[in-house]
């Protein structure tokens, strides 16, 4: 079966620091990969989607980026974080084909202080 | 751009009753609608995955119904338990992201 790994569970740094989370998918190939936030009193916003090594999209200008360095690892980063990147992060994958549905990773508290 | 809207944003009710979640959305054209379950500083656990073709899906004491051409779906929850208090999402998938709606807070009491 199908798992997602995400890690670490929580997180404090300081302004400025870099930022670097990592998702892995196991059980399955070629896998659309999704990193999405969470913040306090807002609903779910998609930062970046994969669909293939290399390959990454970004649906919101930020101070973030990700990578897809192998086929079933997604890595969101920052050079230098703002508090306003405060919020929960969540990995998700899906299959290749629209009428897929999405399995979300256990997330990442991630508090800028 | 897709705009979802659940109602009521929050919700409390005693052990037992049966209670339905509403999910509205603006862009007929999906491929796809998922509920998802939340609990205080988790994932998102899939509850139920209706395609644009179909009208509802079942699992165990939930039931999601898809009306696409009015824009929504509802998800039903049956004998409510204290073991189903969580945020309920709902989101709709257009294109490759999924387009959240706030979700609906549910509270069972014993």
């Amino acid at each position: 079966s199908q798992t997602i790994h995400q890690w670490p569970a929580t997180l404090v740094q300081p302004v400025g620091s870099p930022l670097s989370l990592e998702c892995t998918v196991e059980g399955t190939s070629n896998p659309n990969l999704y990193w999405y936030r969470q913040a306090a009193g807002r609903g779910l916003q998609l930062l970046f989607y994969s669909v293939g090594i290399g390959q990454i999209s970004s649906e919101v200008p930020q101070n973030l980026s990700a990578s897809r360095p192998q086929d079933r690892q997604f890595i969101l980063s920052s050079k230098k974080l703002l508090l306003s990147d405060s919020g929960f992060y969540l990995c998700a994958w899906s299959g290749q084909g629209a009428n897929y549905g999405y399995t979300f990773g256990s997330g990442t508290r991630l508090t800028v202080v | 751009k897709q705009e979802v809207t659940q109602i009521p944003a929050a919700l409390s009710v005693p052990e037992g009753e049966n209670l339905v979640l509403n999910c509205s959305f603006t862009d007929s054209a999906i491929y796809n609608l998922q509920w998802f379950r939340q609990d205080p500083g988790k994932g998102l656990t899939s509850l139920l995955l209706i395609q644009s073709s179909q009208r509802e899906q079942t699992s165990g004491r939930l039931n999601a119904s898809l009306d696409k051409s009015s824009g929504r779906s509802t998800l039903y929850i049956a004998a409510s338990q204290p073991g189903d208090s969580a945020t309920y999402l709902c989101a709709v998938r257009g294109g490759y992201a999924l387009n959240f709606g706030k979700g609906t807070s549910l509270l069972v009491t014993p």
